[in-house]
């Protein structure tokens, strides 16, 4: 089956600790997404990638990092630096880069709380 | 830049009722829409989208939106709901060349039996 898979479902993090976040998707898209998602404040874009080893921030990328060395692997670190990281993260993946048309295709997303 | 409301947070209906989901967007030159819908704890679903071309979109579960140009809407409709349409909808639009989307706030559909 294609598609976009994340894990952990559910991740827990200590207050200063770093945690990287996994996507993984097989569908040959060009162009991948990290949103954060808060109750009642619907999608915020993190960070983009168009295109292997490039990427881009998005309108709430402090605190946050990425890499994109692989076409079907773009995972999301949230650093200590993050102040307010418990979230609902989604990640993303469209056909072609810059394809203001193309449907985004999301995986089923990670529960990040910070304890 | 582009931006989306979602006029209402919540919405409850009966089994059976009408309903219609409200959006509306920051005019632009070049505007394509989509309505996305999450089930709890789940990631989105498209579940309908304008490009161009007739401004009546219909999805295969019986939802359909009407781009309205004049209006800057893009209201989400279904004559008859189902319990199991209660989900949140998100309505979005393109966010420029980067290929992002710009979401609403989401609406919250409960349906009660």
């Amino acid at each position: 089956d294609g598609g976009i898979t994340q894990s952990p479902k559910y991740l827990f993090r200590k207050e200063g600790q770093n945690v990287t976040l996994s996507c993984e998707q097989n569908l040959n898209h060009d162009a991948m997404y990290w949103y954060r998602q808060d109750p009642g404040q619907g999608l915020r874009l993190i960070y983009y990638s168009q295109i292997v080893n490039d990427f881009q921030k998005g309108d709430i990328a402090e605190g946050y990092s990425v890499s994109r060395e692989k076409k079907e692997s773009f995972p999301l670190t949230v650093t200590s630096a993050q102040k307010n990281p418990t979230a609902f993260y989604l990640c993303a993946s469209s056909l072609l880069a810059g394809g203001e048309t193309d449907t985004q295709y999301f995986g089923p997303g990670t529960r990040l709380t910070v304890l | 830049a582009q931006s989306v409301t979602q006029l209402d947070s919540q919405v409850p209906v009966f089994e059976e009722a009408p309903v219609e989901l409200r959006c509306n967007y920051s005019s632009s030159v070049s505007v394509y829409l989509f309505w996305y819908v999450q089930y709890p704890n789940q990631g989105l679903q498209l579940l309908l989208k304008y490009l161009s071309g007739s401004t009546l979109v219909e999805s295969i579960n019986g939802f359909e939106a009407e781009f309205n140009k004049s209006q800057t809407s893009f209201h989400l409709r279904k004559p008859s709901v189902h319990i199991s349409d209660t989900a949140e909808y998100f309505c979005a639009v393109n966010g420029g060349s980067q290929g992002n989307l710009i979401f609403g706030k989401g609406t919250k559909l409960s349906v009660k039996p």
